[in-house]
């Protein structure tokens, strides 16, 4: 079934470790995004890719990083995790057309204590 | 000001009736708008989209928007318990291929 695969789908962790949450997806959409879902603020974007090879920054990007070698993979990685980056992320991609929609993963839920 | 807003419910509504839910956005240059359906711990998913003044219709569903007044709704009709969700609103303005959310609106068909 073609859609979006998130890995895993939650993961506790100490504050200071280090982390990488997976994306792929199987659409040949050009581009790709990570979302954090906070209760009472909604999605926010934290860094997206408009095509293999570039990235940019969304609105909530400190402390995380991303890198997109292939059109399918987009990883996210916190590279010194802290408390307040407990949240449910996203990955999702789309077509690089503004009428196209996005399409969803189905989540990484990540504490960190 | 934030780029999308949506009362954020909850939003009652008795089984048959219509269930309105509202959005504004603050970026006049915006051009597609999409609602997303979001069952609590699960992902968004699409259940409209709409990218020119007026409506558009989709079984139960039709998606309103009106851009001089910067307001997009989606009207649930003969509303089912099933329907009962978080309803998100998403606006993407061209040339970024940036989407912003609304927090959503919190909705509850009671049977």
């Amino acid at each position: 079934i073609a859609g979006i695969t998130q890995a895993p789908t939650s993961q506790i962790l100490a504050a200071g470790r280090r982390m990488t949450l997976r994306c792929t997806q199987d659409m040949r959409h050009n581009a790709m995004y990570w979302y954090r879902q906070d209760l009472g603020l909604g999605l926010r974007l934290i860094h997206y890719s408009n095509t293999a090879g570039t990235t940019g920054k969304g609105e909530v990007p400190d402390g995380y990083s991303v890198s997109r070698a292939n059109t399918d993979d987009f990883p996210l990685t916190l590279a010194s995790a802290v408390p307040s980056q407990t949240s449910v992320y996203f990955c999702a991609s789309s077509d690089l057309d503004s009428n196209s929609p996005l399409h969803f993963g189905n989540g990484t839920r990540l504490t960190v204590t | 000001q934030k780029e999308v807003e949506q009362n954020s419910g909850p939003l009652s509504v008795p089984e048959g009736a219509i269930a309105s839910l509202n959005c504004t956005y603050s970026d006049r240059v915006s051009q597609s708008f999409f609602w997303y359906r979001q069952y609590s711990g699960k992902s968004p998913e699409l259940i409209m989209s709409i990218y020119s003044n007026g409506d558009k219709e989709d079984g139960r569903f039709t998606a309103q928007l009106n851009k001089a007044s910067q307001y997009v709704s989606l009207l649930i009709r003969d509303s089912q318990p099933s329907d009962s969700a978080t309803y998100l609103c998403a606006v993407n303005r061209d040339n970024f291929n940036k989407f912003y959310f609304g927090s959503g609106t919190k909705l509850n068909v009671k049977p």
